[in-house]
């Protein structure tokens, strides 16, 4: 079973639209969670943190459900500028190491 | 702002041939990382290091990587003997306490021929 799991799309959008990606990790006992983007043969740049009580900044709000086991991000009113492919990153237990999904693809459309 | 930096961001190569992928931390960060992301695959761990030493390594880090941090702020990743599946991006990551996020560098595109 993969550490991190997403959806890879790709979702293609118009712009102004909502679009929601999840992924799912396996160990129970991960610590951190986060959301990067990564344009197109870029290094991946982090989005936000994803925090238990849920968190927003500006148009993304993250959420996190321990009990499923699950992440979310959520994009309102899309931009062009937010076409990328974005990473669900989640530190296991192990304290040190990072796993990274395989990335869920946005297109945002004019 | 302060930012991982990678050189260089180019590196081609002939198969068995080794080569040195450099990365400069963030001063203050007591973590790094190496990660390599094939074209169009994900990115996959490689390697942690922390106090001097490695402290968790990837099935990929086999005999032929080796890491290195030879002053205070270098901190490097060898290939021996370089493959043809070798060629991807490498990237440098660093964090500065333990859960806390990673910043990555803008990646060493290797390309062994």
């Amino acid at each position: 079973r993969k550490e991190v799991e997403q959806d890879p799309g790709p979702f293609n959008v118009p712009e102004g639209a909502t679009v929601a990606f999840n992924c799912t990790y396996s160990n129970s006992a991960s610590q951190s969670f986060f959301w990067y983007r990564q344009d197109c043969r870029k290094e991946p740049k982090l989005l936000m943190s994803v925090y238990s009580s849920g968190n927003e900044d500006g148009r993304f709000t993250a959420q996190l459900n321990r009990a499923s086991q699950y992440i979310s991000l959520l994009i309102r009113d899309s931009k062009l500028s937010d076409s990328a492919t974005y990473l669900c990153v989640v530190n296991m237990n192990t304290g040190n190491q990072f796993y990274f999904g395989t990335g869920t693809s946005l297109t945002v459309i004019p | 702002e302060p930012e991982v930096t990678q050189t260089p961001s180019h590196q081609v190569t002939q198969m068995g041939q080794e080569v040195i992928l450099r990365c400069v931390p963030i001063s203050n960060h007591l973590y790094f990382y190496w990660y390599r992301q094939i074209l169009g695959q994900k990115v996959e761990f490689l390697v942690s290091f922390y106090n001097n030493e490695i402290s968790e390594k990837s099935e990929i880090f086999d005999d032929q990587f080796s890491v290195e941090r030879p002053d205070g702020s270098n901190f490097t990743l060898k290939i021996r003997s370089t493959k043809l599946e070798d060629s991807a991006m490498y990237f440098c990551a660093s964090r500065e306490t333990e859960n806390e996020k990673l910043f990555f560098g803008s990646g060493t595109q290797l390309s062994v021929l």
